[in-house]
């Protein structure tokens, strides 16, 4: 195990609702990554958050938005949901983001979306 | 935009013998690679490659990083059962940005 949690561990919602997932980082580990995992396809990157401030973005749209607290937990917010949400949600965190550092992944959130 | 790219997407394999997974980058002023395992959810990390033609070596795996013709090798060698996975490969740049590739899934048959 990693030490990073993750909740809910799955979650079906409806298009155009809203959605929190949480991550709870390992203590001290100061960078938080979210990821989208489609079936059958690699993790494509949406966010990262260093020190409770957005450090660098993907490809998607500002509907997708987070937020990182000082207790190493952190939230991804996916506002007017749509079919193509439906995935995986992985949260990763790492040392300092400036050195190249492993990520220790969380365990994922299933979001459907109907 | 960067780009990483991951072959073959699938191989099945027999017990006992040896794979190599390739992952081929473009990623602006590039950091690191690093390879994980995925079987169920959580990736599990593998290797990290910073430099250029150090082997890194856990047990059967292996992994070797080329900077200069921007690729990298995961080798296997006496596979068994367990190694049954999906093996993603990440890249990452200065740009802040995290790139996987799409992964190859590995079947390992008795």
């Amino acid at each position: 195990e990693t030490g990073v949690t993750q909740s809910p561990t799955h979650l079906i919602k409806t298009r155009g609702q809203q959605v929190t997932l949480r991550c709870s980082s390992q203590s001290g580990h100061n960078t938080v990554s979210w990821y989208q995992q489609a079936l059958g396809q690699g993790p494509q990157f949406i966010f990262q958050y260093y020190r409770e401030e957005e450090n660098g973005r993907g490809n998607f749209p500002p509907r997708f938005s987070g937020l990182q607290f000082p207790n190493y937990s952190s939230e991804l917010n996916v506002n007017a949901l749509e079919l193509d949400d439906s995935a995986l949600y992985l949260c990763a965190s790492s040392l300092e983001w400036e050195s190249a550092n492993e990520q220790f992944f969380g365990p994922g959130t299933r979001l459907t979306v109907l | 935009e960067d780009k990483v790219v991951q072959s073959p997407l699938s191989l099945v394999v027999h017990e006992g013998d040896t794979v190599t997974l390739n992952c081929s980058y473009e990623v602006t002023n590039f950091r690191s690679l690093l390879w994980y395992k995925q079987e169920k959810k959580a990736p599990t990390f593998l290797f990290m490659l910073t430099s250029s033609g150090i082997e890194k070596k856990s047990g059967r795996l292996s992994s070797i990083l080329d900077k200069k013709e921007l690729f990298s090798i995961l080798n296997i060698t006496a596979t068994q059962t367990g190694d049954s996975a999906i093996y993603l490969c990440e890249a990452s740049g200065s740009a802040r940005q995290l790139t996987f590739g799409s992964g190859t899934q590995l079947t390992v048959l008795p």
